[in-house]
């Protein structure tokens, strides 16, 4: 089984800081996600990559950047957290079949970590 | 962006009995998928239904998809008490455009 791995659970930072959300998968996919859940606004995306040290951007990138240097892991980073990013952060990891097409397959299921519940302070 | 939107918004019913969710879209897909996410946890997926399929059956899961309606539903046959959760459906390629969810929970 797939098994994507988020490095906390819980992690409380202070306004300002600079924080690090890690993520790792073991089932050597291409394609990787960062989304955050708030209630009343369901799942969204900050960003994926479709390969390792290439990144785009999702629906709410602002305040976020993204590290793949490695194609196992994929790191969010929080620039300098407010509290509006007090969030429950989702990472998941899915296979690319579309060789012509990186990141456009359409078939493949995301397999989801078991999220890391932030908060700003 | 395609859009997935479940109906209802929150679903109780007692153990045994049958649950059904909705979905509606409001562009074409090449397929539809749903999830699971229990409390606290991250996302399962559940199936995926092609948009030139109907209906998909995957244990007490029944999955149909209407393409000319733009919506899908879920049905849970003879629910449990661990079936609670709260469902999404989610369309799109790699980039998936998820639903607000139908929190269920199943009464003992």
């Amino acid at each position: 089984d797939v098994k994507v791995t988020q490095s906390s659970r819980y992690l409380v930072k202070r306004t300002g800081e600079k924080v690090f959300l890690e993520c790792v998968q073991d089932m050597d996919h291409e394609n990787m996600f960062w989304y955050r859940q708030d209630p009343g606004l369901g799942l969204r995306l900050i960003y994926f990559s479709y390969d390792v040290k290439m990144k785009e951007k999702g629906d709410i990138p602002e305040g976020y950047s993204v590290s793949r240097e490695k194609k196992e892991r994929f790191s969010l980073i929080l620039e300098s957290a407010s509290t509006n990013q007090t969030s429950m952060y989702l990472c998941a990891s899915s296979r690319n079949t579309t060789i012509r097409s990186p990141g456009l397959n359409s078939n493949q299921p995301q397999h989801f970590g078991d999220g890391t519940r932030l908060s700003i302070l | 962006s395609q859009q997935g939107e479940e109906d209802p918004q929150a679903l109780s019913i007692q153990e045994g009995e049958n649950a059904t969710m909705n979905c509606s879209y409001k562009t074409s897909i090449n397929n539809l998928q749903w999830y699971r996410q229990n409390s606290g946890r991250g996302l399962v997926h559940l199936i995926l239904i092609r948009s030139n399929e109907r209906e998909k059956h995957s244990g007490r899961l029944r999955v149909t998809l209407d393409t000319s309606k733009k919506s899908s539903s879920l049905l849970i046959t003879a629910s449990r008490a661990a079936d609670t959760a709260s469902y999404f459906c989610a369309t799109g390629g790699s980039r998936l455009t998820f639903g607000e969810g139908t929190q269920l929970t199943v009464n003992p």
